[in-house]
């Protein structure tokens, strides 16, 4: 069964140094997503990705974070200058959308996001 | 604001009784709604589905059943197996507003051998 996968699946990350999380999403899907979980808390949206283009994004999701498909498979963010309360485990998500509307957005296993 | 919750934070279930977890929103416009599963180290996994013209979906030993009248949502599973055990969150969409899902707190499965 095609799936998600994020790559790493730990980062240790030094506060105010630029990070990269990559994910692939499954390959025929054309919606992607960023979530996050601080440990303890609730999956909350950050940032979703339609056809090249950011189409919506949480409070969250700041001047300090950007997303990229730099090719036809892969999907990143990047948070520009890390702060403590960053880390958390950050899960990219992919649907497809030619099926209709309200379909289910499969996950990665994420990756854990430390931040010294 | 909008939120979506869950009742109990915890479920102990015995192996091969019957499990519900409960959901509450309040979005009264969510329109979608996802039951995932998480185990340890794992991302949220899919489980079933259901759209908001509907009031009852079943799949493999699992049942969603919503109630728009009172906005809550639940997920019975039929004869809980230790593979059951996981944290289990609910997560609602308004299709009008975009793509987001707004999780619930999750709740606890733990099945008992």
């Amino acid at each position: 069964e095609p799936e998600v996968t994020q790559t790493p699946s730990h980062q240790v990350t030094q506060m105010g140094q630029e990070v990269i999380l990559r994910c692939v999403p499954i390959s025929n899907h054309l919606y992607f997503y960023w979530y996050r979980q601080i440990l303890g808390q609730k999956v909350e949206f950050l940032v979703s990705f339609y056809n090249n283009e950011i189409s919506e994004k949480s409070e969250i999701f700041d001047d300090q974070f950007s997303v990229e498909r730099p090719d036809g498979s892969n999907f990143t963010l990047k948070i520009r200058s890390t702060k403590l309360e960053d880390s958390a485990m950050y899960f990219c998500a992919s649907s497809d959308p030619g099926q209709g509307r309200n379909q289910p957005q499969h996950f990665g296993d994420g990756t854990r996001l430390s931040i010294l | 604001g909008e939120s979506v919750g869950l009742h109990l934070p915890t479920l102990s279930v015995q192996e091969g009784d019957n499990s519900i977890i409960n959901c509450a929103y309040s979005n009264s416009a969510s329109d979608y709604f996802i039951w995932y599963k998480q185990e340890s180290g794992k991302g949220p996994q899919f489980i079933i589905d259901i759209r908001s013209n509907m009031d009852k979906r079943q799949g493999q030993r699992v049942t969603v059943l919503l109630n728009k009248t009172v906005k809550h949502l639940s997920l019975q599973i039929a004869a809980t197996q230790p593979g059951d055990s996981a944290v289990y969150f609910c997560a609602e969409n308004e299709w009008a507003a975009g793509n987001k899902l707004t999780f619930g707190g999750g709740t606890r499965v733990l099945v008992k051998p």
